[in-house]
C-alpha cells in the first residue's frame, strides 16, 4: 500500500536555528498538509497546499513557517527561527482530493522536532 | 464551545467487551467525518470514514446523527491491540473554508 514518508524521524535543533522537515506524499495525491502535535495534546492543522500554492493555513502558521514543493515528489516545511515551543511531532499528510470532498488524509510517521 | 469534543477517558475495558465512544461537533454545516486511531507517539491512522447511513467494518461500527450532531464508534469483541487513542475528525465549513477539525481523542485501554 502506498504511504507518506517523512524524514528525518527525529530532529534536534538549537533554538533560533532553521529547520527543514521533508515529506514525500503518496504519488497520485494532489493535496498536501502539515500538522503538528505537541506531546499530550491534540493534532493541530498548520497548512494545506494544492497546485503549488498554499490553499489554507491556520493561525499557528505564521511568518516563521513556509512550505515548498521543490520538485515533483517532495513537500517541505521550513521553520525559520525555531523557538522552544516549536518542539512537537510534525505530521505530513496527503489526499487525492481536497478537504471539501470527504476524502480522508493519509499520514506519514511524523518527525519529532526537539528544540534545545 | 469546543468545535469537536470527545470524552478523554481513559476507558478501561476487559478484553472481549464492547465499547462505544461518542464525539460531538458544533457546526451543523459539517460535511464529512472520520475516526482515526493513534498509538502512543505514532501517526494517526484512518480507521474508518463515517457515512450518513452508518457503516460497519468488521468489529467496528460508526454512526452519524446529524440532528444531534454527534458521531459514534462501537468496537465489539475488543482485542488487546485495540488499545489506542481514538480521534474524531470532522470536516467543517468554517468561514467558507473546509477545515479538518480534530478532537482531542479518547484513550482506550483493553485489559486481559
Amino acid at each position: 500500500e502506498p504511504e507518506v514518508t517523512q524524514t528525518p524521524s527525529h530532529q534536534v535543533t538549537q533554538m533560533g536555528q532553521e529547520v527543514i522537515l521533508r515529506c514525500v506524499p503518496i504519488s497520485n495525491h494532489l493535496y498536501f498538509y502539515w500538522y503538528r502535535q505537541i506531546l499530550g495534546q491534540k493534532v493541530e492543522f498548520l497548512v494545506s497546499f494544492y497546485n503549488n500554492e498554499i490553499s489554507e493555513k491556520s493561525e499557528i502558521f505564521d511568518d516563521q513557517f513556509s512550505v515548498e514543493r521543490p520538485d515533483g515528489s517532495n513537500f517541505t516545511l521550513k521553520i525559520r527561527s525555531t523557538k522552544l515551543e516549536d518542539s512537537a511531532m510534525y505530521f505530513c499528510a496527503s489526499s487525492l482530493l481536497g478537504r471539501g470532498s470527504g476524502q480522508p488524509q493519509h499520514f506519514g510517521d511524523g518527525t519529532r522536532l526537539s528544540i534545545l | 464551545r469546543k468545535e469537536v469534543e470527545q470524552d478523554p477517558g481513559p476507558f478501561n475495558v476487559p478484553e472481549g467487551a464492547t465499547v462505544a465512544f461518542n464525539c460531538t461537533y458544533s457546526n451543523s454545516a459539517s460535511q464529512s467525518f472520520f475516526w482515526y486511531r493513534q498509538d502512543c507517539r505514532k501517526e494517526p491512522k484512518l480507521l474508518m470514514s463515517v457515512y450518513s447511513s452508518g457503516n460497519e467494518d468488521g468489529r467496528f461500527t460508526a454512526q452519524l446523527n446529524r440532528a444531534s450532531q454527534y458521531i459514534s464508534l462501537l468496537i465489539r469483541d475488543s482485542k488487546l491491540s485495540d488499545s489506542a487513542t481514538y480521534l474524531c475528525v470532522v470536516n467543517m465549513d468554517l468561514d467558507s473554508n473546509y477545515q479538518l477539525i480534530w478532537g482531542a481523542g479518547t484513550k482506550l485501554i483493553i485489559k486481559p
